[in-house]
């Protein structure tokens, strides 16, 4: 079957860099997406990736190893207003995306 | 960017109504769209895919007859909920892939439409 998991919540410090973990298996493969979703909001588009590697995008940033079926998300310099769900979601062979639960991400002072 | 909007964003409504929410491209001709429900502290359920001129194709599990969707055109599509129940309560949100650009099959999200039923 298809599966994406990521930790359901994580916490770190205003500041500090924190990295989310997503592990994937789909029926095919066609990249790998990154979305935030603060709450009560719909989600909002991070990143996108489809060759191994790390993407850069300002404080956050973006890695996708297709062997080993894994991604990560890094955000770095963190704000209060980094707290919010990060879904990670993997787009299978009829391009269609399969979604992990989200990992909330709590930022404190 | 691209820019998708949906309306109503929060509506309620008695129970065995019907609800209609849209969902519009503003920006960008869209000819796939999709509707997700997500309950709360949950992730994003995908209910159907919507394609521009033909019906719907609906996730297992979602009531078509219920659920009705309908993609008139390049720039609309809309969701409506028939004879709603407390149950179907919840966050409704939509979005539409944009074409072209690295086939990177990106989607933008509306900003969701929060239906309560009572």
């Amino acid at each position: 079957g298809q599966n994406i998991d990521q930790p359901t919540e994580m916490t770190a410090t205003e500041g500090a860099i924190v990295q989310i973990n997503c592990t994937y298996q789909t029926s095919g493969f066609n990249g790998l997406f990154w979305y935030q979703q603060h709450a009560g909001e719909a989600p909002t588009f991070l990143s996108y990736n489809v060759l191994d590697g790390l993407e850069e995008k300002g404080r956050f940033s973006s890695f996708l190893s297709r062997s080993k079926g894994y991604s990560y998300l890094l955000l770095k310099e963190l704000q209060m207003k980094d707290s919010a769900s990060y879904l990670c979601a993997a787009m299978d062979s009829n391009y269609q995306l399969i979604w992990g639960a989200g990992t909330k991400l709590i930022i404190k002072p | 960017g691209a820019v998708v909007s949906q309306h109503p964003s929060w509506v309620i409504c008695k129970s065995g109504t019907s609800v209609k929410i849209e969902c519009r491209s503003l920006d960008f001709q869209a000819t796939t769209m999709f509707w997700y429900r997500q309950f709360p502290k949950q992730s994003l359920m995908l209910m159907a895919t919507s394609n521009e001129g033909s019906k719907a194709t609906y996730e297992q599990g979602v009531e078509k007859d219920k659920f009705l969707i309908n993609h008139a055109s390049l720039t609309l599509s809309t969701l409506t909920v028939t004879s709603a129940h407390p149950e179907d309560s919840s966050f409704y949100i939509c979005s539409a892939r944009v074409p072209g650009t690295g086939d990177s099959y990106e989607q933008y999200f509306g900003p969701g439409t929060r239906l309560t039923v009572t």
